[in-house]
């Protein structure tokens, strides 16, 4: 069965700061799809990357970069120059392509709770 | 389009009583899909449609628990009768047909059961 890590439960830093977010991930297929999302204090869940098991590229948008590394299965999520705005709860999610039922639902980390302090 | 959208987004009740939770996907999307997020669990999968057909429900806590898909615009899960243990967060989302697409979610109804 897929399981998703997200061993850091409360991480807090100074804006400015760099910050990383780990993600471990289990699965037994060879096909899936990892995520991270975003829930701010309000609420909601909002989507922030996409990546293919078969895509090791690394990503960068603006101050958000990811680091996809299959060898050590890991997903993780750094924040470059962090702002006040940043602070929430991040979850990584994980989904499998053929495992059967349940394929196509997302697996998520218990998540990481994000602090910035001006 | 105006994204997912839950109703209500806050719900009261009392134990014993039914709730009604109500989902409209993103015009489109093929897939919709129930999660509970709580503190204790996180987010967990409780049952997923794909053109309205009930495809895994194995997340559904118990019997007391249901959901349905009358139309490709419409899903209610249901809790009857409702215990102080189903108080959670419930999200709805949905996406399109690939597999490597996001779901999208909604804003989310926080069931608090007294």
């Amino acid at each position: 069965a897929q399981k998703v890590t997200q061993a850091q439960t409360e991480i807090s830093v100074v804006e400015k700061e760099d910050v990383t977010l780990d993600c471990v991930y289990e699965t037994r297929d060879t096909t899936y799809y990892l995520f991270w999302y975003k829930q701010p204090p309000s609420g909601e869940l909002v989507f922030l990357i996409r990546r293919n098991s078969f895509d090791e590229q690394n990503e960068i948008s603006g101050r958000y970069s990811w680091n996809f590394q299959k060898s050590t299965s890991s997903f993780n999520f750094t924040i470059t120059a962090s702002q006040v705005v940043d602070s929430a709860v991040y979850f990584c999610a994980l989904s499998e392509a053929y495992s059967g039922g349940g394929a196509d639902g997302l697996t998520f980390g218990k998540g990481t709770h994000l602090i910035i302090q001006p | 389009d105006a994204g997912v959208i839950q109703s209500p987004r806050h719900e009261v009740t009392e134990m014993g009583q039914e709730v009604t939770l109500r989902c409209k996907p993103i015009s489109g999307h093929d897939y919709l899909f129930w999660y509970r997020q709580t503190m204790m669990r996180g987010l967990e999968l409780l049952i997923y449609f794909n053109n309205n057909v009930p495809i895994d429900d194995s997340g559904m806590p118990e019997d007391r628990f249901s959901a349905k898909m009358p139309n490709a615009s419409f899903s209610t899960l249901k809790i009857q009768p409702s215990e102080p243990r189903d108080s959670a967060v419930y999200f709805c989302a949905s996406r399109i047909h690939p597999q490597n697409t996001e779901a999208f979610f909604g804003q989310g109804t926080r069931l608090t059961v007294v």
